[in-house]
C-alpha cells in the first residue's frame, strides 16, 4: 500500500534551516511528483511548492520562493524540504504529499503524517 | 493568483440530513483544451492529514463512500453529503490545480 513517512519533529531557532524528510513506499517513486503542504497551528492549508522525482523540476510559492528548496532521491525513494532563514511564522505542521503526475501538481491523493516544525526562541 | 473561498465557514447539520459546501475561485479552473475542472475536495479529521475525496470537480476518489458528490464548473463548486454520518464531522476544504495551487479557508461540518 501507498505510504510516506515524514520525519519527527523539529525545533529551531530563528534563522536557522530545517530539513524535512518524506520516505516513500508502495509505488514506483520516479512516476510521481511530491508537494508540500504547511497547516499553522488552528489555521487552513498552505501550498509550500512541488518536485518532480522523475526529472528534478520544482516550482513552490511565490512568497516562500526565496527561502524553500524541495528535492528527492530517487536511490531512497525520499523526498525533501528545506527551509532557510525560518521566522516565527513558520510553526506549522508541513506535510508531503503526492502528485499522480511527473509534469505538474494536480491533486493530491496521498499524504504524509505530517511533521511538527517550532520555531522559537 | 486564484483565491478559493468557501462558503459557509461552518455548518451543524442533523445525522441523515444533506450537509452542502460551497467553493468559488476568482477566475475559471476550466481548463478548455480537455474540458476538465480543475478541482479537489479534501476531508481534514483533527489531528489527521488531509485526505482526498473528489478531483476533477467529480470523480469520486477510490474507496470514498458514495454519499460525498462534488458538482460545479468553471468558478462555482459544491461538495455535498447527502446522508450526514457521525464520522463526517471534520474540516472540508477545496483546492484548485489550474495554476499554482491554492486552497479554500476550510468548511467544518457539525452534528446539530
Amino acid at each position: 500500500q501507498v505510504q510516506l513517512e515524514q520525519s519527527g519533529p523539529e525545533v529551531k531557532k530563528p534563522g536557522a534551516s530545517v530539513k524535512v524528510s518524506c520516505k516513500s513506499s508502495g509505488f514506483t517513486f520516479s512516476n510521481f511528483g511530491f508537494n508540500w503542504v504547511r497547516q499553522a497551528p488552528g489555521q487552513g492549508l498552505e501550498w509550500v511548492g512541488w518536485v518532480s522525482a522523475n526529472n528534478g523540476n520544482t516550482n513552490s510559492a511565490k512568497r516562500l520562493q526565496s527561502r524553500v528548496t524541495m528535492t528527492t532521491d530517487t536511490s531512497t525513494s525520499t523526498a525533501y524540504m528545506e527551509l532557510r532563514n525560518l521566522r516565527s511564522d513558520d510553526t506549522a505542521v508541513y506535510y508531503c504529499a503526492r502528485s499522480p503526475d511527473i509534469h505538474s501538481w494536480y491533486y493530491f491523493d496521498h499524504w504524509g503524517q505530517g511533521t511538527l516544525v517550532t520555531v522559537s526562541s | 493568483d486564484i483565491v478559493m473561498t468557501q462558503s459557509p465557514d461552518s455548518l451543524a447539520v442533523s445525522l441523515g440530513e444533506r450537509a452542502t459546501i460551497n467553493c468559488k475561485s476568482s477566475q475559471s479552473v476550466l481548463y478548455s483544451s480537455n474540458n476538465k475542472n480543475y478541482l479537489a475536495w479534501y476531508q481534514q479529521k483533527p489531528g489527521q492529514p488531509p485526505k482526498m475525496l473528489i478531483y476533477w470537480a467529480s470523480t469520486r476518489e477510490s474507496g470514498v463512500p458514495d454519499r460525498f458528490s462534488g458538482s460545479g464548473s468553471g468558478t462555482d463548486f459544491t461538495l455535498t453529503i447527502s446522508s450526514l454520518q457521525a464520522e463526517d464531522v471534520a474540516v472540508y476544504y477545496c483546492q484548485q490545480y489550474y495554476n499554482t495551487p491554492a486552497f479554500g479557508q476550510g468548511t467544518k461540518v457539525e452534528i446539530k
